[in-house]
Formats: C-alpha cells, structure tokens, sequence
C-alpha cells in the first residue's frame, strides 16, 4: 500500500461527458502528480500541483483541468470526453516538490469512454 | 526518436535467470526512475537513481551519466518479478517525468 488513494477506481461514461477524478496523497506529502496511460502513448506527464499552486504542466489538453486543494487532495477533471480519453490514469505524490525524490503512486483510475 | 528508449520490449526468462533490462535517455536529466508495473496496473517506484548505483534485495540499478544510460538488474529471477519494467527521467530543469515504452518481463517456472 502506497499511501496514495485514488477514486473512482473504474468509470464509464459516454463521449461528451464530464468526470472528475480524485487523489489524496500520502499524509504529509506536499506535491501530487498526476499521469495518463493509455494503449497506444504509453504513460505521459499530465500536470503536477505543490502545496497548492500548479508546478508544471506536461501533455495535458485543454479540456483537462486539475485543482489542489488545502487539505493536499488533488480532483483531475475531464470534460467533453472523447473515445482516445479512454486510459489509466495515474496520481502519485512526492513529499518533494522537485521531482528528484521516490515517487508514490495511487492504484490508478481506469476510465472507459464510450 | 524517442527521449527515453528501453530494451528489450519483452523478455523471457526461466526462474533463477539474471535479468537486465536496459534504459537509455538523450536528453540532459536530474534523476532516472525504475517503476514496475504489475499486470493488475498499479505502479511501484523501485529506485531513483541520479548517480552510481543502488541495491535493494535481488534488484540492483545502475546509472552512467556519461553515457546516458541505465540498467535494472534483477539475479535470481523469480515468477513474482513478471511485470512491466518502465524507465523514467526527470529532465534537468524541468518537473516533466518522461517515460519510455516499458519491458515486458515473463518469468517462467
């Protein structure tokens, strides 16, 4: 057990849709990440949050958006879903804000978009 | 080409076989991350490497800068070690994790 929850841990909707995903991260760990994995990109950096403000932003579309609030727990949002939003999606935490320490990943997300 | 690039994409091994798994990365980085993903998807950080090399149990992990490449070794292959071994780095400068393709280990009683 990581210390990382991550909910829903499966999900399935219909394009067009809009789902929020949730993260808490291990108990005293300030920066969460989170990651898309999908069949055919394999695993990209979406966005990272420290202690609430955004840090750095990777791959992430514009119909994507995520948040950290002050308790640390992180919601990834997904809005006008389409099929290829189909994926794993990935939180994991860092006591760190630099991406030099252990990271700590959730179970993961499974969405399914149809 | 991509940035970081692994091999081999799978691997089969018999149960007690020395296993290396290897990683090599074109773009200037801060640390080097060995994550395992086990078939039911969920990921576990097994090193963070930004020099020399660490041991933890059967697994050991190396890393030349020089060369820009790492390697995972596991000795003693085990039937629990199949997963998919997926190299990462971190990009000097940058918070951006990049990930290569992952290798996928089989080892067979």
């Amino acid at each position: 057990d990581s210390g990382v929850t991550q909910t829903p841990k499966h999900l399935i909707t219909a394009t067009g849709q809009r789902v929020t995903l949730r993260c808490s991260p291990r108990s005293g760990d300030l920066s969460v990440y989170w990651y898309q994995q999908s069949l055919d990109q394999g695993l990209q950096f979406l966005i990272q949050y420290y202690n609430g403000e955004e840090r750095a932003k990777g791959n992430i579309l514009e119909r994507f958006s995520a948040q950290q609030f002050p308790d640390l727990h992180s919601e990834l949002n997904l809005s006008s879903l389409e099929l290829g939003d189909s994926a794993l999606y990935f939180c994991a935490s860092s006591p760190r804000w630099k991406n030099t320490g252990e990271l700590f990943f959730g179970e993961g997300s499974r969405l399914t978009v149809l | 080409k991509n940035e970081v690039e692994q091999s081999p994409q799978n691997l089969t091994a018999q149960e007690g076989e020395f296993i290396t798994i290897n990683c090599s990365y074109s773009v200037g980085i801060s640390a080097l991350h060995w994550l395992q993903q086990h078939p039911g998807g969920g990921i576990v950080s097994l090193f963070m490497l930004s020099s020399g090399k660490k041991k933890h149990g059967r697994l050991i992990a190396t890393i030349n800068i020089q060369e820009k490449h790492s390697s995972l070794h596991i000795t003693a292959s085990h039937p629990r070690d199949s997963a998919v071994y997926i190299c990462a780095v971190t990009q000097g400068g940058s918070e951006k994790l990049v990930f290569g393709k992952g290798t996928k280990l089989t080892v067979n009683p």
